[in-house]
């Protein structure tokens, strides 16, 4: 089974919707990390959590919230989702490093349209 | 200005040709350099990573980071169809583990 799963896989919205990704991982990680991608602009970080009590906002937080349930679970919600929301959105986790390389694990993605 | 650029390709080469996917970069202080591949409809891969400046091989792959010049490369020898990916750099400075800039990524195929 794969260590970091993403649900949906696939998602066709319309604007003004409310709509969750969810993300799960089985790594026992600590860290875990929302991005999104776009064609030409490569991904940048949403949002990132330390651990259940600790969310930061990333580059591009602006009309994302997110939940962390768990600490294997990390949730992003688009309140009201706009056209410019489509792209791929990723989930990634890591362990935290220590005296060791941080490194993240990204999850297979989410493609998300915006009509 | 993008922090970090990367050429979008795609490059196109033939089986066993040796590839050279590149990227140069703004930051100073940038130590991290990785390199990053992602198959059609997956999450990216961690390839390797090399810390500050020199080069690091593992099997037919190897990363080069040359920080006068703020420009870092991946070398792939004797390429092969299953290469076939996009090939993401990325990069982070010493103390922001959690803050990794990427580079849009380099299509590449391998024709067999």
């Amino acid at each position: 089974d794969a260590d970091v799963t993403q649900t949906p896989r696939n998602r066709i919205t319309k604007t003004g919707k409310r709509i969750m990704l969810e993300c799960s991982q089985t790594k026992g990680h600590d860290r875990m990390y929302w991005y999104r991608q776009d064609p030409g602009l490569g991904l940048q970080l949403i949002y990132y959590s330390f651990d259940v009590k600790d969310i930061n906002k990333g580059e591009i937080s602006d009309g994302y919230s997110v939940s962390r349930q768990a600490q294997a679970k990390f949730s992003l919600s688009l309140e009201s989702a706009i056209p410019n929301q489509t792209a791929l959105y990723f989930c990634a986790t890591s362990s935290g490093g220590g005296l060791s390389f941080d490194t993240q694990y990204f999850g297979p993605g989410t493609r998300l349209t915006v009509l | 200005q993008k922090e970090v650029e990367q050429d979008p390709g795609p490059l196109s080469v033939p089986e066993g040709a040796i590839v050279s996917l590149n990227c140069t970069y703004s930051n100073s202080a940038f130590q991290y350099f990785m390199w990053y591949r992602q198959y059609s409809r997956k999450g990216p891969e961690l390839l390797m990573y090399t810390y500050s400046s020199g080069n690091k091989e593992d099997g037919r792959f190897t990363a080069q980071v040359d920080k006068s010049s703020k420009y870092i490369s991946l070398f792939i020898r004797d390429s092969q169809p299953s290469d076939s990916a996009t090939y993401l750099c990325a990069m982070r400075t010493m103390d922001s583990s959690y803050k990794l800039i990427f580079g849009s990524g380099t299509r590449l195929l391998v024709r067999p």
